[in-house]
């Protein structure tokens, strides 16, 4: 079965620190995957996808990386500020229809 | 440009009852999702389109029907509403840009079956 775990459920951190949020992955034939924002009654917001081929990907204090073999993926955040507090959830697609998805963390940034 | 939208945004109902809710987007993309989030669970597909006049079964299709008749919209049915129906509804379009697929999505129907 496909599954997509996403480590810690919660993390509160204080501005400034830089953080990883973990994701992992049962099945490693993965086409892409894709980080998600979330803010409290708002829909999805896309932040980075790697694909399948690639490594890592980057977006100004944002830094994604994938590891394929081991089912594993990293959000990086540097620098966070309070702007940055939301739930991320990152997402396995599996042959372009079949995106699953984590539970979240969610992150809380004090000032 | 409005993107994907979502009505209504709230809606509560009673066992048994039925309801639509509509998902429009304005980026002429082929491809539309229907989700749902629960608490503790990530989002997880109930049914999605390739096109216009197309449907597939996602992976908790029971309990729901859906249609496509114009490119611009996908309908999401409930026939007989039941108290595990209670979610929030996400809907998502796709689009392929510069050699890889990203989804879109709308900001999401909260429903309450009693």
């Amino acid at each position: 079965k496909q599954e997509v775990t996403q480590i810690p459920a919660a993390l509160s951190v204080p501005e400034g620190e830089n953080l990883v949020l973990n994701c992992s992955f049962t099945d490693s034939a993965i086409y892409n995957l894709q980080w998600f924002r979330q803010d409290p009654g708002k829909g999805l917001t896309s932040l980075l996808l790697i694909q399948s081929s690639q490594r890592e990907q980057t977006s100004g204090r944002l830094n994604a990386s994938l590891d394929k073999s081991s089912g594993r993926s990293t959000l990086y955040i540097a620098a966070s500020q309070p702007g940055d507090s939301a739930t991320y959830l990152c997402a396995a697609n599996y042959n372009n229809n079949d995106m699953r998805f984590g539970a979240g963390t969610r992150l809380t940034v004090k000032p | 440009n409005a993107g994907v939208t979502q009505t209504p945004k709230f809606r509560v109902l009673k066992t048994g009852q039925s309801m639509t809710l509509l998902c429009a987007q304005d980026m002429n993309h082929e491809y539309m999702y229907w989700y749902r989030q629960d608490p503790g669970m990530g989002l997880r597909l109930i049914h999605y389109s390739v096109g216009e006049g197309t449907t597939a079964k996602g992976e908790v299709p029971d309990g729901y029907n859906v249609s496509r008749l114009k490119k611009q919209n996908f309908l999401l049915g409930l026939e007989s509403a039941a108290p595990s129906q209670t979610s929030v509804y996400f809907c998502a379009s796709r689009r392929y840009f510069g050699g890889r697929y990203e989804q879109y999505f709308g900001p999401g129907t909260r429903l309450t079956v009693t």
